[in-house]
């Protein structure tokens, strides 16, 4: 089955500047990419998502690439802000099974 | 509110009870999933429902959790004999029928599990 890599798992940028979260998966049919984020205690919002016949997505400060080949995509945040601060998941998805990575814990200190 | 809800959204039981949750999906999402999410991790699937019909199950789904969606809308999942492992978070998510741009699954506030 498919598995997905996160990484890092925490990550703490100043205020302004840009954030990189990265990840891997292994089944190369999967063909839907979202990247949800989490505040403490809610539920997962879908912030940005890429499809396998796109390479790049953007929106406002927030970006997604994609490398079919290498398998790997990764979300750029660009001039951060402190309520950019949250845990981030990327996740795979083929036909109706979507697997999650293990999360990034974002802080933006002010 | 017209997002996906959760009943209730936190639960405390003993080990050894069963316990039922409950999800409503968007109007007109024919399609639902279950995950559980622990602490530190992402969401794991449990289970997939098209219309009424359950499609998917993970392996991770023990003969000790049944999920139903009787008439296609709601969904209840519930644990039977419940252990310690099975505190976690407990997301349901729903997508629009297939067709164009309907991979996006909505995810509901989710139902906090603890088992004493």
């Amino acid at each position: 089955g498919e598995n997905v890599e996160q990484h890092p798992s925490t990550l703490s940028v100043q205020e302004g500047d840009s954030a990189v979260i990265k990840c891997t998966y292994s089944d190369s049919a999967s063909n839907y990419f979202p990247w949800y984020k989490q505040e403490l205690g809610k539920r997962p919002q879908l912030i940005i998502d890429i499809r396998s016949n796109v390479g790049e997505k953007k929106d406002q400060r927030i970006a997604v690439t994609l490398n079919k080949t290498a398998k790997h995509f990764s979300l750029h945040i660009t001039e951060t802000q402190p309520e950019d601060s949250a845990v981030y998941f990327c996740a795979a998805k083929r036909d109706n099974d979507m697997r999650f990575g293990a999360g990034t814990r974002l802080t933006v200190k002010p | 509110d017209t997002g996906v809800s959760q009943d209730p959204r936190h639960k405390i039981t003993k080990r050894g009870q069963n316990v039922t949750f409950r999800c409503d999906p968007i109007s007109e999402h024919n399609r639902l999933y279950w995950y559980r999410q622990t602490l530190g991790q992402g969401p794991e699937f449990l289970t997939y429902f098209q219309n009424e019909a359950q499609l998917e199950k993970s392996r991770l789904l023990s003969d000790r959790f049944s999920a139903e969606r009787p008439k296609g809308s709601f969904s209840t999942l519930e644990i039977q004999r419940t252990e310690q492992g099975d505190s976690a978070m407990y997301l349901c998510a729903s997508s629009p029928p297939f067709g164009v741009w309907t991979d996006t699954q909505y995810f509901g506030p989710g139902t906090r599990l603890t088992v004493l």
